[in-house]
């Protein structure tokens, strides 16, 4: 059981919006902490996609955008296309376990 | 162009020991702190370690304390994971991963991952 809890699973029409939750605690995303989120696609490697709770690497489509409240996080995809299928993960620190910690993943299907 | 190649990985007895190597260019090594992250078979993403661009500081999961020790070689651009007492529950695709954000540890993500090395336990 990861620290920071997603959904195992999200789905949506090509076209449509889609979020994904991260939900932590006090001692991490609600101490403050940074988080990012990380697609992965299948045979191939992650990729980090939001850095900083909001911002995007170079290349990463503005489609994709991050925010954070409280102890929670949040993905936001808009216009989903099929290659938008993939596993999706948010990471952050935890002063607790002092080290990082991944979410359990949530997996994004395209209808 | 950033590059990051695993190697090392293999079968090995549980109990056993495994030492994986993270070979980079393309970047200024010793001004980042470098990662292992790992995805067993099924599972998701787990963070393994982390160490200093300089070395001095490391950082481990609780599951690997006091098995795995992370180090690096400033001078030949290379990051490795020295796997001791090694568990079924150990088997997994060990990734490298660079920090994004150069003097900083543990904050800002990994931007750059290697393609992965299998580590599998098993008698």
């Amino acid at each position: 059981q990861s620290v920071l809890t997603q959904p195992p699973s999200v789905s949506g029409a090509p076209g449509q919006r889609v979020t994904i939750s991260c939900t932590g605690s006090s001692s991490n995303i609600g101490a403050g902490f940074d988080v990012q989120w990380y697609q992965h696609l299948p045979g191939t490697v992650p990729k980090l996609l939001i850095y900083g709770n909001y911002n995007r690497p170079s290349g990463v489509p503005d489609r994709f955008s991050g925010s954070k409240s409280g102890t929670s996080a949040s993905l936001a995809i808009t216009g989903l296309q099929v290659v938008d299928e993939a596993d999706y993960y948010c990471q952050t620190y935890d002063s607790s376990l002092s080290g990082s910690v991944f979410g359990g993943g949530t997996k994004l299907t395209v209808l | 162009e950033v590059q990051l190649v695993e190697s090392g990985g293999g079968l090995v007895q549980p109990g056993g020991s495994l030492r994986l190597s993270c070979a980079a260019s393309g970047f200024t090594f010793n001004s980042y702190a470098m990662n292992w992250v790992r995805q067993a078979p099924g599972k998701g993403l787990e963070w393994v370690s982390t160490i200093s661009g300089g070395g001095g500081s490391t950082y481990y999961a609780d599951s690997v304390k006091g098995r795995f020790t992370i180090s690096r070689d400033n001078s030949n651009h290379t990051l490795y994971l020295q796997m001791n007492s090694l568990r079924a529950e150990d088997a997994a695709v060990y990734y490298c991963a660079k920090d994004l954000i150069p003097g900083i540890t543990m904050v800002g993500g990994l931007d750059y991952w290697g393609q992965g090395t299998l580590v599998t336990v098993s008698s």
